[in-house]
């Protein structure tokens, strides 16, 4: 069973508007939230890690937020640029130690147009 | 400094084939993952290594993948034999320890005809 949800599976926004992608997570125990930025043909790149419960965290033009309590997180994106264009992954830690599985959403594909 | 570096970038094989993936993780790093990406499972571990120990196989796909450290500064995934399903994106990461963050190569790009 899938217990990281990403929304929407896709989206098509135009150059300059903004964004919001979606995190559910059912991972217990839930340790930390990372987004990944994958780019077509290339590999993963870390944005953003939320730790705490309420976390927030802003990265230029990035900024997300957490509540554990809901275990829902989301990515905003301001401005959005034609380069915004990739899949963003959003990955659940279920523990900050070598034990620890790292549980991986399938990802939202975002479009950004002129 | 170099990133996590994996050759080839594509590969097509016939079916019933052995092919080798290689994997040259970021200096100084710990741990290394194999991973498979297809669009509809998204990523699923294949191996995890932490100082070259197998901490992690990958329970399903134990029997025809097999991943090896030999040194720290590279790896190897062996699919034998091969079969369609095994089209996928192959991504090799690697991290200095487990409270960071993971470095994702390129990825190698695997059709099975």
């Amino acid at each position: 069973k899938t217990q990281v949800e990403q929304s929407p599976q896709s989206l098509v926004v135009r150059q300059g508007e903004n964004c919001v992608l979606q995190c559910n997570y059912s991972v217990t125990p839930d340790n930390h939230l990372r987004w990944f930025k994958q780019d077509t043909g290339k590999g993963l790149v870390s944005l953003t890690v939320l730790v705490h419960e309420n976390d927030k965290t802003s990265n230029g033009r990035y900024s997300a937020t957490l509540d554990k309590d809901a275990k829902h997180s989301t990515l905003h994106i301001t401005a959005t640029l034609l380069d915004d264009t990739a899949t963003y992954i959003c990955v659940v830690g279920d523990r900050g130690s070598a034990l620890g599985r790292l549980h991986f959403g399938a990802g939202t594909q975002l479009i950004v147009i002129p | 400094d170099a990133g996590v570096t994996q050759t080839p970038r594509h590969e097509v094989a016939e079916k019933g084939q052995t092919i080798i993936l290689k994997c040259e993780p970021v200096s100084g790093h710990n741990d290394l993952f194999w991973y498979r990406q297809t669009k509809i499972q998204g990523l699923e571990l294949l191996s995890y290594f932490r100082s070259k120990s197998l901490m992690e196989d990958g329970g399903a796909f134990k029997d025809r993948f097999k991943a090896e450290m030999l040194n720290s500064s590279f790896s190897t995934l062996k699919i034998q034999p091969t079969e369609p399903k095994d089209s996928a994106v192959y991504l090799c990461a690697s991290r200095p320890g487990t409270k960071d963050t993971q470095y994702f190569g390129p990825g190698t790009r695997l059709l099975v005809l």
